[in-house]
């Protein structure tokens, strides 16, 4: 089984502060997910990757499969970016489900 | 709307009750899987789906849970005899293939609460 491991756990910054996320993973993987939760609860997905990194306005998303570590960035974070930030791996092909990060709580204060 | 959508959105039920939560997942994606978040918890996997391959069951936490996938679509999570720590978000998502290239569409989620 796939242990993942995010940290911080908890973050606080201050607007504009550029955030580093980080998610490592103890198994070989055929994708890793970023989701994003707001309070209230409803998930959005926002990357999904198995190299390199991607990219969608402000946020960054960065996986290294050598290493089993993948990092999400915000720049020029912005308290609408406050959120519990998720990462989930698919550790093979075939019919398997996602194992989850215990996921970071970011705060950006104005 | 063209998204996941779960019903019901909220259940309360009493202790050994059998409850049924549905979800439809977006049209054409043939991936579903459940989750469920309990209180100040992350998320658990219970069950997935893909296509007709027989489902990833590894995640459901006693065999009072089940569900089905009829037709490739519509999914139910079915708790017999429900216990109070049963009591969490469930949450249904879908995607649109294979692992690598898909992103994960979430449903709102069924809050059931066991009293």
């Amino acid at each position: 089984k796939n242990e993942v491991e995010q940290s911080p756990q908890n973050l606080t910054a201050q607007e504009g502060e550029f955030i580093t996320i980080n998610c490592s993973y103890s198994v070989g993987i055929s994708a890793l997910h970023w989701l994003q939760q707001h309070p209230g609860g409803g998930i959005v997905s926002l990357f999904m990757l198995s190299s390199g990194k991607k990219k969608h306005g402000r946020l960054i998303a960065t996986i290294n499969i050598q290493e089993k570590h993948s990092s999400l960035h915000i720049t020029a974070s912005h308290p609408r970016d406050s959120a519990v930030y998720i990462c989930a791996v698919h550790s093979g092909g075939g019919a398997d489900g996602l194992t989850f990060g215990k996921g970071t709580h970011l705060i950006i204060q104005p | 709307g063209a998204g996941v959508s779960q019903s019901p959105s909220n259940k309360v039920t009493e202790k050994g009750k059998d409850v049924e939560l549905r979800c439809d997942p977006i049209s054409g994606h043939t991936a579903l899987y459940w989750y469920r978040q309990s209180l100040g918890q992350g998320l658990e996997f219970l069950i997935y789906f893909q296509g007709n391959s027989a489902p990833d069951k590894s995640g459901l936490p006693s065999d009072r849970f089940s569900a089905e996938r009829t037709g490739g679509s519509v999914s139910t999570l079915t708790i017999q005899r429900t216990q109070q720590e049963d009591s969490a978000v469930y949450l249904c998502a879908s995607s649109a293939g294979s692992n690598q290239n898909s992103p994960l569409h979430f449903g709102n989620g069924t809050r059931l609460t066991v009293t």
